[in-house]
């Protein structure tokens, strides 16, 4: 089975620094995607990044980037220049083309002015 | 473009009642997936919904169960109520023949069980 583990129960940062957040998954498939989703205080679930597994090239979207180690199974999130906005619970998941997510704990962003 | 929407927003009942959820997706996407986010416990799979079907669905008990509409929006019912049922709800969609299958998240039942 699939597994996603989230070493950082918790995480700070101050505003405008850079922040990278871990993530190691557990799988046998070769074609799989990975995604880091943000909860805030709303609670609702927003899509921050996205990466095939098939692609070597690193997923980047704005201020948001991704290091992707396949052979490691490692899929950590940088956030440059933070913002107050950033502060979230962030969860890793995997994924399989039309299947379930796995998610894995959270990691609880703090951002301080 | 309207995201996914689910009602209702907060839902209290009682131990041994039944509670209905709705999650209407997004245009065009044909499936969707319900999540249970309980305190303590993260993000658990329930059940996928795709063209009406059911697809697939987690390590949940028979009380929990569902249905998807020909206009793809789609049901969680939870029977017998247990305190434990206490949780937000979430319902995301995707667009299944899309080559990510991205899931998008609606924002949520908050379901209180007294």
């Amino acid at each position: 089975a699939q597994t996603v583990t989230q070493s950082q129960p918790e995480m700070s940062v101050q505003e405008a620094e850079t922040v990278t957040l871990s993530c190691t998954y557990d799988t046998s498939e070769s074609d799989y995607y990975l995604f880091w989703y943000k909860q805030p205080p709303s609670r609702q679930m927003i899509l921050v990044i996205r990466q095939e597994a098939y692609k070597q090239q690193n997923a980047t979207e704005n201020r948001f980037s991704v290091n992707f180690q396949k052979a490691a199974k490692s899929f950590s999130l940088k956030i440059s220049d933070s913002q107050l906005g950033d502060a979230a619970m962030y969860f890793c998941a995997y994924g399989t083309s039309g299947s379930r997510l796995t998610f894995g704990e959270g990691t609880q962003l703090t951002v301080n002015p | 473009e309207a995201g996914v929407t689910q009602s209702p927003t907060h839902l209290i009942k009682t131990r041994g009642q039944q509670a209905t959820l709705r999650c209407s997706p997004i245009s065009g996407h044909t499936s969707v997936y319900w999540y249970q986010q309980a305190l303590g416990l993260g993000l658990q799979f329930l059940l996928w919904y795709d063209e009406g079907e059911e697809r697939n669905r987690g390590n949940f008990p028979p009380r929990f169960s569902g249905r998807q509409f020909p206009n793809y929006s789609s049901e969680l019912n939870v029977n017998a109520l247990e305190l434990e049922d206490s949780a937000l709800y979430l319902c995301a969609s995707s667009q299944q023949r899309a080559k990510t299958d991205t899931q998008y998240f609606g924002p949520g039942t908050r379901l209180t069980v007294l």
